[in-house]
């Protein structure tokens, strides 16, 4: 897991409800990646950040939201919109040869 | 379309042999290809990765070979051991650009 950390590692929401996953790093790297990962399917690209104050919608942005105020953070909301959040997170950093991902241990949404 | 695939049948090997896993791919041209692991529950880890120059590349038990030609590259663990069942994922660069396209990955169980 290195030295990214995402928390809670359980989350449960409720119908209509906006929840927030958290992602720290202090690898220093700049860009961070915002993944979901289904049973039986790869991880699909959420939101993406090249910078600070900057970020681009994946390929499956809708019913998410992102900010990135601080190099180390980039934390990602699960909004009411979202109307299958059931899922495994993962948070990722890139190295600086933009080559390698380096991933969190991951927080995993449950819907009650 | 564009498409990354891993045999998504679970793979089944004695301790002691040779476990091949493929990852083959349609309408890339991806500069280098990765390989990582992935533990139950928990985010993937880098193992390794190969350049499309490159035919082949070790890392001690662990060898990868990538066909461009082919589309196709290939995961070897020799002398396997029952701590290597976990599921592996194959993944690309889109292109040059900014985003890793992951495959679903393929589940390696070793029995001792």
């Amino acid at each position: 897991d290195g030295g990214i950390t995402q928390s809670p590692k359980y989350l449960f929401r409720k119908e209509g409800q906006n929840v927030t996953l958290s992602c720290e790093q202090n690898l220093n790297h700049d860009a961070m990646y915002w993944y979901r990962q289904d049973p039986g399917q790869g991880l699909r690209l959420i939101y993406y950040s090249q910078i600070v104050n900057d970020f681009q919608k994946g390929d499956i942005a809708e019913g998410y939201s992102v900010s990135r105020e601080k190099k180390e953070s980039f934390p990602l909301t699960v909004t009411s919109a979202q109307k299958n959040p059931t899922a495994f997170y993962l948070c990722a950093t890139e190295g600086p040869l933009q080559e390698t991902q380096y991933f969190g241990p991951g927080t995993r949404l449950l819907v009650l | 379309s564009q498409k990354i695939e891993q045999n998504s049948e679970a793979l089944n090997i004695q301790e002691g042999k040779t476990a091949t896993l493929t990852c083959n791919y349609t309408n890339y041209s991806p500069a280098y290809l990765q390989w990582y692991r992935q533990d139950p529950g928990r985010g993937p880890v880098f193992l390794l990765l190969i350049r499309e120059n490159e035919k082949e590349k070790r890392k001690e038990r662990l060898k990868v070979t990538f066909d461009t030609t082919l589309k196709q590259s290939l995961f070897h663990i020799t002398a396997s051991q029952p701590a290597d069942s976990a599921t592996y994922l194959c993944a690309l660069d889109e292109n040059g650009g900014f985003k890793t396209i992951f495959g679903a990955g393929t589940r390696l169980f070793v029995k001792a």
